[in-house]
């Protein structure tokens, strides 16, 4: 079993749709990443969070400690949201604590 | 401010050359991060630096495969006598301590 498991794999919507993207993980961590791979494949850093909610434009994205659980919403989705998502954690401890363990991502298509 | 920056984006290699992967990270950052995507599969931890510093390369395979973070100079990722099964694309990221990761935009491997 990976330490960090999203769902769903693939996930298809029509624009304007609200999505939700999840992911659970089953070792301790100190920060949580959310990720967009575009198709071209480059990497962008959408939030790192530790507790709570962060927003930012449609983005929503929450962590539950407790439950070792986060989402990534997309509210309005467009297009243009096509890419594949990531989830990564972020262990804890000195040597190991900035590296990253990621989910195998989620391919997110939104058409038109 | 420029972002992570990496080159080459596309390197093509025969089988048993030498490849070297070379990442400049964000001004100001010390932490550099190397991570592998091969086809169809996430993203994988290979080896954490700082400066003249490897500080965790516990994902770096055993053989073959090396890093370093010169005080002067961009990290380089090298890997001697590829072989087809090095095909991937290697990102790197950099960081402030303790925080978000920036990642560059990767260099795509091919083993030919």
């Amino acid at each position: 079993k990976n330490e960090v498991e999203q769902s769903p794999q693939n996930l298809t919507a029509q624009e304007g749709e609200f999505i939700t993207i999840n992911c659970s993980y089953s070792v301790g961590i100190s920060a949580l990443h959310w990720l967009q791979q575009h198709p071209g494949g480059g990497i962008v850093s959408l939030f790192m969070l530790s507790s709570g909610k962060k927003k930012h434009g449609r983005l929503i994205a929450t962590i539950n400690i407790q439950e070792k659980h986060s989402s990534l919403h997309i509210t309005a989705s467009h297009p243009r949201d096509s890419a594949v998502y990531i989830c990564a954690v972020r262990s804890p401890g000195e040597t190991s604590g900035s590296r990253l363990t990621f989910g195998e991502g989620t391919q997110l298509t939104v058409n038109p | 401010n420029a972002g992570v920056m990496q080159n080459p984006r596309h390197l093509v290699r025969r089988r048993g050359q030498e490849a070297r992967l070379r990442c400049s990270p964000m001004k100001g950052h010390s932490h550099v991060y190397w991570y592998r995507q091969l086809p169809e599969e996430g993203l994988k931890f290979m080896v954490y630096l700082q400066k003249e510093n490897i500080i965790d390369e516990s994902g770096m395979p055993k053989e073959r495969f090396s890093a370093e973070f010169p005080k002067e100079g961009p990290s380089i990722l090298r890997i001697q006598q590829v072989v087809r099964g090095d095909s991937a694309a290697y990102f790197c990221a950099s960081s402030l301590v303790g925080v978000e990761q920036y990642f560059g935009p990767g260099t795509r491997l091919t083993v030919t």
